[in-house]
């Protein structure tokens, strides 16, 4: 069974300050990680993905996050919020390869200039 | 880039009616899927398919739905008789085999009247 907790289901940062979007999972088997956004009226995209390599890792639009295995977390950060970056954040979990992705509730990030 | 595309892009059906959602996946995944969003909720996992069978189905896949790879292009989702409850954003998702990663389409809004 896997499962995927997001702490905060509003973010509110200011232009220019740090990100910071909580994930945490829960898997019986190493797990493979994924976080996506999706602005309004629009599909999934992804962020970045953890598949077992490096800890910490560098997606697009300057997001990253850091696998902690000893924590069970995948934390999204950005050092410096745009406009830009106004949108809603699901991390995902899956047991790897073709299986399901299981994703979380969503954190609606607010950037206020 | 290759994308996975959907149609129609918003479907609307009274309830009792019988919808087809169409997605063409990115043309060499052997791996398909088919989730779920209610408005204001998270994505939800309906049904993955592979090799002209599914591979895993969610509760909320029952017989009311069904999947279907008619020709080697197009990934079908059917619902025979839909509900209220079936409005929803549903996306259509294929993986390749060589990053894991599942590649989501934009997306169909289902709205049931």
């Amino acid at each position: 069974a896997q499962s995927v907790t997001q702490l905060g289901s509003h973010v509110s940062v200011s232009e220019g300050a740090l990100v910071l979007l909580r994930c945490n999972y829960s898997s019986s088997v190493p797990p493979y990680l994924f976080w996506y956004v999706q602005y309004p009226n629009q599909g999934l995209q992804l962020l970045l993905k953890y598949t077992s390599a490096a800890t910490l890792v560098k997606g697009i639009n300057g997001f990253e996050a850091e696998f902690k295995k000893s924590e069970t977390s995948f934390h999204l950060t950005k050092p410096s919020a745009h406009m830009s970056d106004a949108a809603e954040y699901f991390c995902a979990v899956s047991s790897g390869g073709y299986q399901k992705v299981t994703f979380g509730t969503g954190t609606k990030l607010q950037v206020i200039p | 880039e290759p994308e996975v595309t959907q149609t129609p892009s918003h479907q609307v059906t009274q309830m009792g009616q019988e919808v087809i959602l169409r997605c063409v996946p990115i043309s060499n995944h052997l791996y398909f899927y088919w989730y779920r969003q209610i408005l204001g909720q998270k994505v939800e996992f309906l049904v993955s398919f592979y090799n002209n069978e599914i591979s895993e189905k969610s509760e909320i896949f029952d017989d009311q739905f069904s999947v279907e790879r008619p020709d080697g292009s197009n990934f079908t989702l059917k619902i025979r008789s839909t509900k209220l409850e079936d409005s929803a954003m549903y996306f259509c998702a294929s993986t390749g085999t060589s990053d894991y990663e599942q590649y989501f389409g934009p997306g169909t809004r289902l709205t049931v009247t």
